[in-house]
């Protein structure tokens, strides 16, 4: 299975401020199709998680232009141009390209300061 | 506009069974994958399996193999969850979430396991 490693655990972070959350896999994510499919994820306290950003670096429809998604191979980066009060939760990356298994990275809880 | 609303809360005994169920509304139910996520309180996500309601095909995660089954009602665009021979470590709450990509998932069902 592939293992997918994010850092930090903890974010604390300036409202107003940059984030950057890393995860890395434990092989390639290039699809033979040519994609790679690694997604990231919002979960607010007390809320279902939330789709951000699929195959790298697209936003879903309605997610803020201040998130961005980079990254190829087993190096991606989720980062929040400026922080604010509502992007307070955890953050996961998930892997699909080598299913099954889904496998989730383990966590970033981005808290304020 | 795409909804999965899922079952409400279940309080079950240790080897007991629970059958949570999804209902999705606003896209075309059999064009689409449904997964199912397991998160044990304060953990992270674990995928369990997923089920194509097409065809009724399924995959599920090595871990519940034996013990899980996922099934579609095509009729009802309802997808179900049965895990078995629950445990106090099957305490958590369980999402469905549609299509490979995950892109919209349920509000959750809290499952706890307690004798």
């Amino acid at each position: 299975d592939v293992v997918m490693t994010q850092s930090p655990l903890s974010l604390p972070v300036t409202l107003g401020q940059p984030a950057s959350i890393s995860c890395r896999s434990s092989q390639s994510l290039v699809h033979s199709d040519g994609n790679t499919y690694l997604s990231w994820f919002q979960q607010r306290p007390g809320q279902s998680p939330r789709r951000l950003i699929y195959r790298v670096s697209n936003r879903d429809s309605g997610v803020p232009d201040r998130f961005s998604g980079s990254g190829s191979g087993t190096d991606f980066t989720l980062k929040i141009s400026r922080v604010e009060a509502e992007d307070v939760g955890v953050y996961y990356c998930m892997q699909r390209t080598h299913w099954p298994p889904l496998t989730f990275g383990g966590g970033t809880k981005v808290e304020i300061k | 506009q795409v909804q999965l609303v899922q079952s409400g809360g279940e309080v079950m005994k240790p080897g007991a069974s629970v059958k949570v169920s999804c209902k999705t509304s606003g896209y075309k139910f059999t064009n689409d994958n449904i997964n199912w996520v397991r998160q044990a309180p304060g953990q992270g996500l674990e995928w369990m399996g997923r089920i194509y309601p097409n065809n009724g095909n399924t995959v599920y995660a090595q871990k519940f193999q034996d013990r899980v089954t996922m099934t579609t009602d095509t009729s009802t665009n309802t997808a179900y969850m049965e895990l078995r021979r629950l445990t106090s470590d099957d305490t958590a709450i369980f999402y469905c979430a549609r299509g490979m990509g995950l892109d919209y998932w349920g509000q959750g069902t809290l499952v706890t396991v307690s004798s």
